[in-house]
């Protein structure tokens, strides 16, 4: 089984309008991240929700986690043409420094 | 803002040859990582390196695989005998802590293609 399955694989929005994505796994956690990746670039932190918090919010990111069923989404309100990138969910078990795995992603496409 | 740096952005190798990765972690990082993602795939977890040591490994990382801190800023991923299935983007991360809720953050990745 994967752990970390994002939905939807791509979406295509534009500006002004809102882009949910959602992230499943399948083991317990201790918490969630997103990360964000411009086209072949690197990995860029967003947020890290921690497996007894809900809902967590950074600007206008706004991340939920339901460990019941163990699934996280992520709200980008307002969206503009540099959110263009894909975005990735990744989890860190119970064991091990810092081991993240990593969904497959969502990408992400705002027109102007 | 700190960063985590990585070079050489980009190296083709011939299959064969020894390859190595560097990449300088943020500077009162004690924890440290690499990554990599194949064309297309997910970003695969490689190694966590602590206190001059493996922490943990995956089942990718085996026997051409080694990393190694030489000195106090430089960590390295050194592929012994590059396949072409190596191609692919290496990352390095480094966290301040190897605890369960600190953020690892990732440098630029190096892109790799063996040929």
């Amino acid at each position: 089984s994967q752990q970390g399955e994002e939905d939807p694989q791509a979406l295509s929005i534009q500006e002004g309008e809102n882009a949910t994505m959602n992230c499943s796994y399948k083991t317990s956690i201790n918490n969630l991240q997103w990360y964000r990746q411009n086209s072949g670039r690197g990995l860029v932190h967003l947020i890290l929700i921690r497996s007894n918090e809900r809902e967590k919010h950074s600007g206008r990111l706004r991340v939920t986690l339901d460990t019941s069923k163990k699934s996280s989404s992520l709200l980008i309100t307002a969206s503009r043409a540099a959110d263009t990138a894909s975005y990735f969910c990744a989890t860190s078990t119970n064991t091990g420094f810092q081991k993240l795995v990593f969904g497959t992603g969502t990408r992400l496409l705002v027109s102007p | 803002e700190p960063e985590v740096t990585q070079t050489p952005s980009h190296q083709v190798t011939q299959m064969g040859q020894e390859v190595i990765l560097r990449c300088v972690p943020i500077s009162n990082h004690l924890y440290f990582y690499w990554y990599r993602q194949i064309l297309g795939q997910k970003v695969e977890f490689l190694v966590s390196f602590y206190n001059n040591e493996i922490s943990e490994k995956s089942e990718i990382f085996d026997d051409q695989f080694s990393v190694e801190r030489p000195d106090g800023s430089n960590f390295t991923l050194k592929i012994r005998s590059t396949k072409l299935e190596d191609s692919a983007m290496y990352f390095c991360a480094s966290s301040g802590t190897g605890g369960m809720n600190t953020e690892a953050f990732f440098g630029q990745g190096t892109r790799l293609t063996v040929v």
